[in-house]
């Protein structure tokens, strides 16, 4: 099955800096890449994704970038606020099957 | 209107006790799933359902029993419970294949006393 890496697993980064959280996948029949935010007490929530036909997607502060080759995949914010601030998981998906990444604590302090 | 809803958010339980988690989704979706997160915050998937019928069973202890009554619900019973039970279960659901967002549902906290 798949098997998905995630680093770092804690991060810490001052408001107003960026910061990139980093995955890999073995199973080259994965082709959704989805990444999640999950706030205390909540469930995950889609904060953006990317298929394996894109290289790069970007949302306002967000953006993914996707390596089919290398099977590598990025979460990059810019302008941290304090308000994000929570755990990111990274997923692969294929066929009804989706594999989450062990999560990044994400720290932004003000 | 809540999208995916899990009863209870919270359950207290002595070891050996039998227990379910219920789990209805209002997306139309045909696949859901049961996802597990211990303290470390991973989240493992145990079970996918598409259409009622079970694709992934991951490796889960056959104490874990999931039912689907219907596509949009998908319960989860778990019998004996033992103190490694303890921790968050999350119920999701999506559209089937691939390349679809999963909806999460709260979670329900088990504690396994």
């Amino acid at each position: 099955g798949e098997n998905v890496e995630q680093h770092p697993s804690t991060l810490s980064v001052q408001e107003g800096d960026s910061a990139v959280i980093k995955c890999t996948y073995s199973d080259s029949a994965s082709n959704y890449f989805p990444w999640y935010k999950q706030e205390l007490g909540k469930g995950p929530q889609l904060i953006i994704d990317i298929r394996s036909n894109v290289g790069e997607k970007k949302d306002q502060r967000i953006a993914v970038t996707l390596n089919k080759t290398a099977k590598h995949f990025s979460l990059h914010i810019t302008e941290t606020q304090p308000e994000d601030s929570a755990v990111y998981f990274c997923a692969a998906s294929s066929d009804n099957d989706m594999r989450f990444g062990a999560g990044t604590r994400l720290t932004v302090k003000p | 209107d809540t999208a995916v809803s899990q009863t209870p958010k919270y359950l207290v339980t002595q070891m050996g006790n039998d227990k379910s988690i219920k789990c209805e989704q209002n997306l139309g979706h045909d696949t859901m799933y049961w996802y597990k997160q211990d303290s470390k915050k991973f989240l493992k998937i145990m079970f996918s359902y598409n259409n009622k019928e079970l694709i992934i069973n991951e490796t889960v202890p056959n104490r874990f029993s999931p039912k689907s009554p219907d596509k949009a619900h998908l319960n989860l019973h778990i019998n004996s419970l033992e103190l490694g039970d303890s921790a968050v279960y999350f119920c999701a659901s999506s559209w089937a294949g691939r390349g679809t967002e999963a909806f999460f549902g709260q979670g329900t906290r088990l504690t396994v006393v």
